[in-house]
């Protein structure tokens, strides 16, 4: 079984362009996780899809970052313009169950703005 | 704010011998995970507790939640250097889906 897969594993780009990061989930979880670690900080929940809709969106920093999963099957993480303080690695995690339920976790991106 | 705290943030310590990693907080968690991450690879979960006072044994690791639910702790025997990551604990409150991770202590075991 082929587990959470993001893209790219790495991107850097300069302050003011535009990056998209995909996730693609277990096949078959309907909840999508988006998580973000900023250097000597902790990881912290972006937002959380069920299927194709968005259940909390919370920790989205601002309305520079936007989130899509069309289809209820990969989500496309977009930040347009990119920011310095957007430097950081993405996570992308997916489960079956909701609140408990095991977390598998991708790779993640690592998205440097220079 | 930090809600959860985890000490110690670094700990190298040599083959065999036994750790213990803390993770604090003022709020109560209806869960908690722990999860080990090695360099450039996601969190993998290890264990989750949902009990107040619950111990969980995984091999040499042994994880116990704290009857108040505020807080954990990770206990590693006879540390082997495959054991070497990052540990990062992570909560589930009572309503919401999200987790809240704590900053991580990175092992080392020196062989």
């Amino acid at each position: 079984e082929a587990g959470v897969t993001q893209f790219p594993s790495h991107s850097v780009i300069e302050k003011g362009q535009t990056v998209t990061l995909r996730c693609d989930p277990i096949s078959g979880h309907d909840n999508l996780y988006w998580y973000r670690r900023v250097m000597g900080k902790e990881i912290k929940f972006l937002l959380h899809f069920v299927k194709e809709s968005k259940q909390d969106e919370s920790g989205m920093p601002n309305n520079r970052f936007l989130a899509e999963r069309t289809g209820g099957t990969y989500s496309t993480l977009k930040v347009q313009p990119a920011e310095l303080e957007d430097s950081g690695v993405y996570f992308c995690a997916s489960s079956q169950q909701r609140g408990r339920g095991k977390l598998f976790f991708g790779s993640g991106t690592q998205l440097s703005v220079l | 704010t930090q809600l959860l705290e985890q000490s110690p943030q670094f700990l190298s310590i040599q083959e065999g011998e036994n750790l213990t990693v803390y993770c604090n907080s003022s709020s109560v968690f209806s869960s908690l995970q722990w999860y080990r991450q090695e360099p450039g690879e996601g969190p993998v979960l290890l264990v989750t507790v949902v009990t107040g006072g619950e111990v969980k044994k995984l091999k040499r690791l042994t994880f116990q939640f704290g009857d108040a639910r505020k807080d954990s702790s990770l206990h590693i025997t006879a540390a082997q250097p495959g054991d070497t990551g990052l540990y990062l604990c992570a909560g589930a409150k009572f309503t919401g889906n999200q987790f809240y991770f704590g900053t991580g202590t990175s092992l080392t075991v020196i062989p």
